[in-house]
């Protein structure tokens, strides 16, 4: 199965910052890499899919960089809104594997 | 709108089973693929299951293959999960979603807000 490593594990920020989240793949995962936010007592919500294109709705602060094995989500400047936990999947072979998670809370 | 609603969560003792469920309804169920994702409590995200728009393709993660079957019915427009030898680290939230292309089974772009499932002695 294909590892996915994320980090940091968390990280503290205040509104306006920019903030930076990466994905590690333990192989080549081409595009196929997807991100969801997840506040608690809430299902996941689906951000970003195939690297880089945003779901509807989704604000242009949230971006992607990368391709293969090291992928980055960023947020360009932190709103309150955002403040909650990110993960990645990567969708490029079964078993479908998740990140650990990132959690963002406020400074 | 677009709704999942999962239901069948309940205290269960190691070693038994269980049958989730989840209904859908706001969009075309029998065109798309379905997923089964589980969240242990306080941690992160684990991917169950996966079953293709028209039930011919599933797939599993390693930690329940063979005690897990994902099952659909179209002409009810639902999803199933049928867990055999519960075990204690089974416990979780268990949440249904769908996939985002039609007749894929990818990633999920809609959840729905989870049963809870509790395996104890």
């Amino acid at each position: 199965a294909i590892q996915m490593t994320q980090s940091p594990a968390s990280l503290s920020a205040s509104v306006g910052d920019r903030v930076t989240i990466t994905c590690r793949a333990s192989q080549g995962i081409r595009n196929d890499l997807s991100w969801y936010q997840q506040k608690p007592g809430t299902a996941p919500k689906l951000l970003i899919y195939a690297a880089s294109s945003l779901q509807s709705g989704v604000p242009s602060r949230f971006s992607v960089s990368g391709f293969g094995t090291d992928i980055t989500l960023t947020i360009s400047s932190l709103q309150p809104e955002d403040f909650a936990t990110y993960y990645c999947l990567q969708d490029h072979n079964y078993p479908l594997t998740f990140g650990g998670g990132t959690k963002v809370d406020i400074k | 709108q677009m709704q999942l609603v999962e239901s069948g969560g309940g205290v269960v003792q190691p070693g038994r089973s269980l049958r989730l469920s989840c209904a859908a309804s706001g969009f075309t169920f029998d065109i798309y693929g379905m997923h089964w994702v589980r969240q242990a409590p306080g941690k992160g995200l684990e991917w169950v299951a996966v079953i293709s728009y028209d039930g011919t393709n599933e797939k599993y993660a390693d930690s329940v293959k063979g005690r897990f079957t994902i099952s659909r019915d179209n002409s009810k427009n639902t999803l199933h999960l049928q867990m055999n030898s519960l075990r204690v680290d089974d416990t979780a939230v268990y949440y249904c979603a769908k996939d985002w292309r039609i007749r894929g089974i990818g990633l999920m772009d809609y959840w729905g807000q989870g049963t809870r499932v509790t395996v104890s002695s």
